[in-house]
This record gives structure tokens, sequence and C-alpha cells, in this order.
């Protein structure tokens, strides 16, 4: 079966440092993935998916950015943190691109940045 | 440009009692709709899912939907709740082949014992 894999869970950061949050999927091949911010009230916002290696696609301009450097690992960075980048960030995986495009979620990172 | 509205940020209903959350949603095309309940402490997860055929889905733990596509929206209902019910429900949709999936802003659900 399928699992997927986020960390760290809880991360506390200084603004202006770097960020670098790992996702990683196992059982499944060339999957779909994702980066979810989620906040209170406002549902998920969708930041990057990826549909292959090096293959990233931004949603919303920011101070993040995305890189999947393996198949099956996608990971969230950023140069230097700005206190509006805490939230709850997701990684989510889905089959492929077309009918079985349910997603797949991980348990998140609760990032704050103090 | 898409959208989805969940009409209800927080419902509080007493144990049996009957429910149902709204979600509207905004998008010019074919979709696939999906509702995706987070329990405390667990992961996000589906709970059912519209991709054709019979408007009316039924998924997990008693849980339905029904689509209206002339009026936008993917209702979801349970006859009688369940205290294990408590959790934050997700209305989504994402185009027919498409990668991305636009959440309505959530609705969190608390079921009196």
């Amino acid at each position: 079966s399928q699992t997927i894999h986020q960390w760290p869970a809880t991360l506390v950061q200084p603004v202006g440092s770097p960020l670098s949050l790992e996702c990683t999927v196992e059982g499944t091949s060339n999957p779909n993935l994702y980066w979810y911010r989620q906040a209170a009230g406002r549902g998920l916002q969708l930041l990057f998916y990826s549909v292959g290696i090096g293959q990233i696609s931004s949603e919303v301009p920011q101070n993040l950015s995305a890189s999947r450097p393996q198949d099956r690992q996608f990971i969230l960075s950023s140069k230097k943190l700005l206190l509006s980048d805490s939230g709850f960030y997701l990684c989510a995986w889905s089959p492929d691109l077309g009918r079985y495009n349910e997603q797949f979620f991980g348990p998140g990172t609760r990032l704050t940045v103090l | 440009a898409q959208s989805v509205s969940q009409h209800n940020h927080h419902v509080i209903l007493s144990e049996a009692a009957s429910l149902e959350l709204g979600c509207n949603y905004s998008y010019g095309g074919t979709v696939n709709l999906f509702w995706y309940v987070q329990y405390p402490g667990q992961h996000l997860q589906l709970l059912l899912k519209y991709f054709s055929g019979d408007p009316l889905v039924k998924g997990i733990k008693g849980f339905e939907a029904e689509f209206i596509k002339s009026k936008f929206s993917f209702n979801l209902r349970k006859p009688s709740v369940q205290w294990s019910d408590t959790a934050e429900y997700f209305c989504a949709v994402m185009g027919a082949g498409g990668f991305k999936t636009i959440f309505g802003a959530g609705t969190r659900l608390f079921v009196k014992a």
C-alpha cells in the first residue's frame, strides 16, 4: 500500500532563516505531488504541484519554492522566512492525470516563524 | 475564477440529528467533486467523490452527497450523526483531467454526545 511521509511534524524558526520541508511517497511510482498551506477558516491553498521529476508549477507567488529531486520526493523551501509563512503545510499525492485523481494527504508540518 | 463556497463554517449538532453541509462551486466545465474530512489529530482523507454517473454518491461512514449540476452544488448529508463525526469537512472541485483541486474554507462540525 501507499504511504506518504512528511517531516518535521513541527518546526519553529526565526524570521530570516532558511526552510526545508520534505515529503516522500512510498508504494507508487510517478505520482503527482502537491504542497498546500492550510489556514484556519480559509481551507487549503495550493502552493505548488509537480507531475514529474524537475517539473514544478507554482500557483501563488510568494517567498517559497519547491523542488522534486527524485520521483517520490517533494521539497518545500525558503531562503529567508517571513512571519507570514507561519502555517500548516500539507503534502499530497495523486495517482495520475486521468480518472483517478483523488488526493492522499500527509500528516502535515506546523511551521511557526518568530 | 474557480471557487468553492461552503455555507457554514461551524455547525453544532446533537447525536442522532440529521446533517446537511452545503457546497457550491464555480467552474466552467466538467468537474470532479470531492468531500474530504479531517478528524481531530488525523490526516485529511477522502470521504466521497463524484466523477460521473449517478449524481447521488455514497461514501464512508454513512455519508452521501448529491451533485445537482443546475445548481452547481454538491451538498453532503448524513441522516443521523454520531459523536465520532466531529471533524472538519472540506468540499473540493477539480476540473476533469486536471491537476488543480480547489478547496472550500471548511466546515467544523461538533457533535454533542
